[in-house]
């Protein structure tokens, strides 16, 4: 089975720009989560997407969204970029079965961010 | 206090002992918790996740859980210099999946 691949690997963007990051799931996988990793605050959370919707939500402002396809793809929006949000940007699928605690999340490769 | 503590080390071993990786976490309600492996410049990859209290073996890893002391730890025989990484300890928050990771503790096995 192919694993999470996400497009694309490396951006450089500048500052008041905006970027879009694409994520494909393990193929069955329903569920995308999106986080962004940094030197500083290590791995967090962004959000979730299941079934087109999103289901979770972490402390990150308005200016990061996404959304999911009915075919499982997700995307992640960042708008007007800042030099913080240089990271890298990794998503992680899974089946997504609500409630099953003991689902398990696969990472794909990343999007390494530049702001500039 | 961070909600999920782990030393960040680096911990060095020699090949061929034990290495041991703690982490404490401080919600109580957590149900489920996963150690994944970063090598520089990688993603992080699922080693094992455990949910109930005692241990859990995977070949050379043994996951061990402690809801009571709200500690989980890792423990790798047997550490080879390929075993030479940052774990990362994550805990499952707030149901469905938002993971809550730790700090990582880098790791060295030296020959």
């Amino acid at each position: 089975k192919a694993g999470v691949t996400q497009t694309p690997r490396y951006l450089i963007k500048t500052r008041g720009q905006q970027v879009t990051l694409s994520c494909s799931p393990i193929s069955g996988h329903r569920s995308v989560s999106w986080y962004q990793q940094t030197p500083g605050q290590g791995l967090q959370f962004l959000f979730e997407y299941f079934s087109e919707t999103q289901r979770n939500k972490g402390n990150f402002p308005g200016r990061f969204s996404g959304r999911q396809f009915s075919n499982s793809r997700s995307e992640m929006n960042v708008s007007t970029l800042e030099l913080g949000d240089s990271a890298l940007y990794l998503c992680a699928s899974s089946v997504g079965t609500s409630g099953t605690y003991q689902e398990t999340q696969y990472f794909g490769p990343g999007t390494r961010l530049l702001v500039l | 206090q961070k909600e999920v503590e782990q030393n960040s080390g680096p911990l060095s071993v020699p090949e061929g002992a034990i290495a041991s990786l703690n982490c404490t976490y401080s919600d109580r309600g957590s149900q489920s918790f996963f150690w994944y492996r970063q090598y520089s410049g990688k993603s992080p990859e699922l080693i094992m996740f455990i949910y109930s209290n005692g241990d859990k073996e995977d070949g050379r890893f043994t996951a061990q859980l402690n809801k009571a002391s709200q500690y989980v730890s890792l423990l790798i025989r047997d550490s080879q210099p390929s075993d030479s990484a940052t774990y990362l300890c994550a805990v499952r928050s707030g149901g469905y999946n938002k993971l809550i990771f730790g700090a990582g503790t880098r790791l060295a096995v030296h020959p």
